[in-house]
């Protein structure tokens, strides 16, 4: 069964730092995708940025990057020029099957951004 | 569209009643999950329709919830005789039929309080 660890539950940084996110995962499927999901106080999750993990390439959205590494199983969420938009909790995942949405999700952190 | 969209968003009851939620998701979205998500914890997944049919239900999902998608579209999650214990938020989402790396998006989910 896949597994999702976030080893941070809180973190805190001022605005404009960089500041990096934590989480590994097992997975027994070779072909598979990982996600990070932002949920905002109040506000509905939106996907922020997606990993292929066959694909060496590490994804970027604009401030958010990721280091992807397959062979640790770490993917790990790097926001640059944190704005205080970026306040709240960040959630890894990874689909349960192949071809689905069914989504195991890891406990979270909850990032906060200071002025 | 503007999007997934979920009713109530808060709902108290007391313990032994009767709840049902509904979830109306993106229009051509032909795939509808449903997440129970407690405090300071990541979603986890409840069960799942394609269409009109429910593919798979989690362990979680005990005999006294039940869920419905009766014509594709809108889809309801009924939990009967509450308990203190099925407080949580309640969250669902729609993708369009395609590979694991689809996007999933999410409405802001109901908050159900059993007192």
């Amino acid at each position: 069964a896949q597994t999702v660890t976030q080893s941070q539950p809180e973190m805190s940084v001022q605005e404009a730092e960089t500041v990096t996110l934590s989480c590994t995962y097992d997975t027994s499927e070779n072909n598979y995708y990982l996600f990070w999901y932002k949920q905002p106080p109040s506000r509905q999750m939106i996907l922020v940025i997606r990993q292929e993990a066959y694909k060496q390439q590490n994804a970027t959205e604009n401030r958010f990057s990721v280091n992807f590494q397959k062979a640790a199983k770490s993917f790990s969420l790097k926001i640059s020029d944190s704005q205080l938009g970026d306040t709240a909790m960040y959630f890894c995942a990874v689909p349960m099957i192949q071809g689905a949405q069914k989504l195991v999700f890891g406990q979270g952190t909850r990032l906060t951004i200071n002025p | 569209d503007t999007g997934v969209s979920q009713d109530p968003r808060h709902k108290i009851t007391k313990r032994g009643q009767n709840v049902t939620f509904r979830c109306d998701p993106i229009s051509e979205h032909n795939r509808l999950y449903w997440y129970r998500q407690t405090l300071g914890q990541g979603p986890e997944f409840l069960t799942y329709f394609q269409n009109e049919a429910q593919l798979e239900k989690s362990r979680l999902l005990s005999d006294r919830f039940s869920a419905e998608r009766p014509k594709g579209s809108f889809s309801t999650l009924e939990i009967q005789r509450t308990e203190q214990g099925d407080s949580a938020m309640y969250l669902c989402a729609s993708s369009f039929l395609g590979g694991e790396n689809t996007e999933a998006f999410f409405g802001q989910g109901t908050r159900l309080t059993v007192v």
